[in-house]
């Protein structure tokens, strides 16, 4: 069974950088039928969407936070992260990685998730 | 971006009810939706894909309905393991989003 594991600071300064890494357990990265990627959670409100990635590098980004975000792979280590530029208290927020897959049928969507790591933006 | 709406936010109900959960889109995303299962402390679950068809492993009890902009969940007859937050995603086009949860708890 897949498993996803995300990990990384839960405290991060306001205007620094947000980085969490998530390892791949009993799945390849670099299988070429899915994606990688993140989704966030604030506290109290909704899903919201950050960005995907192909073990290529090939990256795509919600809008609302392209201009802030990095998404990464280490095919090698089997990793993926996530880099979120000049946080402020609005990106704290429970945040799961996620495998993407895109069916025929169904669209886009998420498959597998991590059981979300909580990162709070204070000083 | 495609606004999701669901309704309502919070639902209690009883061992053994059925259950509706309502899930609207702010344009027609024909069935390009799923439907997850998230239970405090573990990872969100995939249900329900193309707005009725179940994931592998998925109980019976669980359905899905509509087409265009609205949708349903519904529980037939509610197991102790399903009291959790149930979330609805357009998957029809970019950026991907989601309805704000409905909580199930336990009456």
């Amino acid at each position: 069974q897949l498993l996803l594991q995300e990990s990384g600071p839960g405290l991060v300064k306001p205007s620094e950088t947000l980085s969490l890494t998530c390892t791949v357990s009993d799945d390849s990265i670099t299988n070429s039928s899915f994606y990688w990627g993140w989704i966030r959670q604030p506290p109290g409100k909704g899903l919201e969407w950050i960005g995907n990635i192909y073990h290529s590098g090939s990256t795509y980004y919600n809008p609302s936070l392209k201009s802030r975000v990095i998404v990464s792979v280490d095919t090698a280590r089997n990793q993926f992260s996530l880099r979120l530029r000049s946080v402020t208290a609005a990106d704290t927020a429970i945040y799961y990685c996620v495998r993407r897959v895109s069916w025929a049928a169904a669209g886009t969507l998420f498959d597998f998730w991590g059981q979300g790591t909580l990162v709070t933006v204070s000083s | 971006d495609i606004q999701m709406t669901q309704s309502p936010s919070s639902v209690s109900a009883s061992v053994g009810d059925r259950v509706t959960i309502t899930c609207r889109a702010s344009q027609d995303i024909s069935s390009w939706l799923a439907w997850y299962q998230h239970q405090p402390g573990k990872a969100p679950k995939l249900l329900i894909y193309s707005a009725s068809t179940l994931q592998s492993g998925v109980p019976s009890r669980f359905s899905g309905r509509g087409s265009g902009t609205d949708f349903t969940l519904t529980i037939s007859s509610l197991q102790p393991e399903d009291f959790a937050t149930y979330y609805c995603q357009q998957t029809k086009s970019f950026p991907y989003t989601f309805g704000q949860g409905t909580k199930l708890e336990i009456k």
